[in-house]
């Protein structure tokens, strides 16, 4: 599976979107980009997942650029309750294991 | 059930004491998962069932740690002669087909004294 690459932390403020990108040189092409977001004592739980392009649900956007290299997480207006880790992950949309790093630390403050 | 529900949430074993963890999936998933995260990590894999079968045991770090998944729901998962360093938060989760819709468990966190 690619190896992922995403800031160990980062800081915002209620009200303001936060941008979370992740670096994944060597995606393969049958692999998907996924993200899952984990509050302390609790299991990850799925965010969004993409291939190419752009993709929006009612929690988050996903861009993609054409060469799939990398990925951002865009977490629109974000409030004390997104303070979590999340990780983003990539590998077959058929593959029998997720693979995480060690998550970007999102902190947000009023 | 509405979620992965494991049991127990935490566990306090004496060092080389036997445990075991329980995990209830999600009604007709037939995926099921075992991950272990290690404080200030990202969870790791362990082992991998389809229905009964385990069909993906590679992350298993000793021939201490045993899986079982007898009648396809319910799974359990044992560590012999716990160690230290097995102290972590087992996570198990559930999707109804391979590769897709993962809901996880809250995890069992277990310490070894």
């Amino acid at each position: 599976l690619a190896k992922t690459t995403q800031p160990i932390s980062m800081d915002s403020y209620e009200g303001q979107e936060v941008n979370i990108t992740c670096s994944h040189n060597n995606i393969a092409t049958n692999d998907y980009i996924t993200w899952y977001q984990q509050f302390p004592s609790q299991g990850p739980r799925f965010i969004i997942q993409g291939y190419k392009t752009k993709v929006t649900n009612e929690v988050a956007s996903l861009f993609i650029p054409a060469d799939r290299k990398s990925s951002t997480l865009s977490l629109p207006r974000v409030s004390l309750s997104d303070t979590a880790v999340y990780y983003c992950l990539v590998g077959a949309g058929g593959g029998n294991k997720l693979t995480f790093g060690t998550g970007t630390q999102l902190k947000v403050e009023l | 059930g509405a979620g992965v529900s494991q049991s127990p949430r935490y566990k306090v074993a004496k060092r080389g004491q036997d445990v075991a963890l329980r995990c209830d999936p999600i009604s007709g998933h037939v995926s099921l998962f075992w991950y272990q995260q290690a404080l200030g990590q990202g969870p790791e894999f362990l082992t991998y069932f389809q229905n009964e079968a385990q069909l993906d045991k590679s992350g298993l770090p000793s021939d201490r740690f045993f899986a079982e998944r007898p009648e396809g729901s319910v799974s359990t998962l044992k560590i012999q002669r716990t160690q230290q360093e097995d102290s972590a938060v087992y996570l198990c989760a559930s999707s109804p087909e391979l590769g897709y819709g993962y809901t996880f468990g809250s995890g069992t966190r277990l310490t070894v004294v």
